[in-house]
């Protein structure tokens, strides 16, 4: 069953506004960690973020920020003030103490920021 | 100095053919992973070591084989290739198999079956 969902193949969004990339994801394990990665046209694996599952406030790191909510199992990437280099495919993953601890990937989001 | 590098970049090969790419981190982290990257960019789980022990093998055809000679390499072989072997190949590593552990990934080795 798949365990982390992006439901948005694609977004765009204009330059220097703000976008939420959605992912859900299904677990029982309480204890865990989500993850964004980031994926330009050039292939590489970029970390963005981190949120673990007991954290208690939400993760920043610079302009991204993740919105955690525990309850509806969600875990949004919130990028602000767009840049045309943000344009790339943005993963979501989790890991789960008790399944070994191997990172899973959602689909991915594809992100287009317009000029 | 590169974290996780991996090698080839590029592999172009016939089907039928035997292949191996290389991984090696010099991050001293515990655990290493190969990823499978289709053509919709979708990322799957294919093996974990930590420590040289093979931890996780997902539903991997037994052409592909691992081996960790260290804990500092994990390399991929893969018997009579298949077109539909053709893909992008990531290695990572994590310092521990643990919920907060980020996985730090090679540049990818795409693979060409023709």
């Amino acid at each position: 069953a798949q365990k982390i969902t992006q439901t948005q193949p694609g977004m765009f969004v204009q330059e220097k506004e703000a976008v939420t990339l959605d992912c859900t994801y299904d677990t029982s394990d309480p204890s865990y960690g989500l993850f964004w990665y980031k994926q330009p046209s050039s292939g590489e694996m970029i970390f963005l973020i981190y949120q673990g599952s007991y954290d208690q406030q939400n993760a920043t790191e610079g302009r991204y920020s993740l919105n955690f909510q525990k309850a509806r199992k969600s875990a949004n990437l919130v990028i602000s003030a767009s840049q045309l280099g943000d344009s790339a495919m943005y993963f979501c993953a989790m890991r789960e103490e008790y399944n070994n601890n191997d990172m899973r990937f959602g689909a991915g989001t594809r992100l287009t920021v317009k000029p | 100095d590169t974290a996780v590098s991996q090698t080839p970049k590029y592999l172009v090969t016939q089907m039928g053919n035997d292949k191996s790419i290389k991984c090696e981190q010099n991050l001293g982290h515990d655990t290493m992973y190969w990823y499978k990257q289709d053509s919709k960019k979708f990322l799957k789980i294919m093996f974990s070591y930590n420590n040289k022990e093979l931890i996780i093998n997902e539903t991997v055809p037994n052409r592909f084989s691992p081996k960790s000679p260290d804990k500092a390499h994990l390399n991929l072989h893969i018997n009579s290739l298949e077109l539909g072997d053709s893909a992008v190949y990531f290695c990572a590593s994590s310092q521990e198999p643990s919920p907060r552990g980020k996985l730090f990934f090679g540049s990818g080795t795409q693979l060409s079956v023709l």
